[in-house]
């Protein structure tokens, strides 16, 4: 099993469209998850962390899933400018290396279309 | 404030040279590290380091090294580049609180022909 596993996509979505992906993550030791966002040929970037309660920011919703061992993102209103890779990533402490290390997914691909 | 800055941002070379991709980030940040991205890959570890004279291999550490004699940079040492070792590479770095997210520089785009 992968340790972060997401939905390669392509997502296509209208402009104004509501669009949700979700992200599995096998160790459950995880102690920290977030969502980052890549444009082609770019860095990633911070899109936001995932909080336990769920946390919004603007048009962003993300919620953990302890238990089913899950994260989301939700973005609503969708802009042409959202169009980018979203990258899942978790944070867990591998005793072995003695210190947090970061898994990332392999991404969603979303596209806005006018 | 500049963050985490690399150099070179494009480079080509040719199978068997050696290459030194630079890194330096002005935060603070105790922990670096250096990825490769390829298609259908996502970000592979390669070596990373949790603080001055302190470094570790990651995923994929076969054919570089690493250093970190400052706090600042972090330089990543091809030996005899390879054509498998085209990619793009990020250096990322964070505070040593060991939960916080990445900050990635902008990438060396390596070709190896």
């Amino acid at each position: 099993r992968k340790e972060v596993e997401q939905d390669p996509g392509p997502f296509n979505v209208p402009e104004g469209a509501t669009v949700a992906f979700n992200c599995t993550y096998s160790n459950s030791a995880s102690q920290s998850f977030f969502w980052y966002r890549q444009d082609c040929r770019k860095e990633p970037k911070l899109l936001m962390s995932v909080y336990s309660s769920g946390n919004e920011d603007g048009r962003f919703t993300a919620q953990l899933n302890r238990a089913s061992q899950y994260i989301s993102l939700l973005i609503r209103d969708s802009k042409l400018s959202d169009s980018a890779t979203y990258l899942c990533v978790v944070n867990a402490l591998y005793s072995g290396a003695g210190s947090y290390q970061l898994t990332f997914g392999k991404g969603t691909k979303l596209s806005v279309i006018p | 404030n500049a963050g985490v800055t690399q150099t070179p941002k494009f480079q080509v070379l040719k199978t068997g040279q050696s290459m030194t991709l630079q890194c330096a980030q002005d935060m603070n940040h105790e922990y670096m590290s250096w990825y490769r991205q390829d298609p259908g890959m996502g970000l592979r570890l390669i070596h990373y380091s949790v603080g001055a004279g302190i470094t570790d291999q990651g995923e994929v550490p076969n054919g570089y090294n690493v250093s970190r004699s400052t706090t600042e940079d972090f330089p990543l040492r091809l030996l005899s580049a390879a054509p498998s070792q085209t990619s793009v590479y990020f250096c990322a770095s964070r505070p040593s609180t060991g939960t916080s997210p990445l900050h990635f520089g902008n990438g060396t785009r390596l070709t190896v022909t």
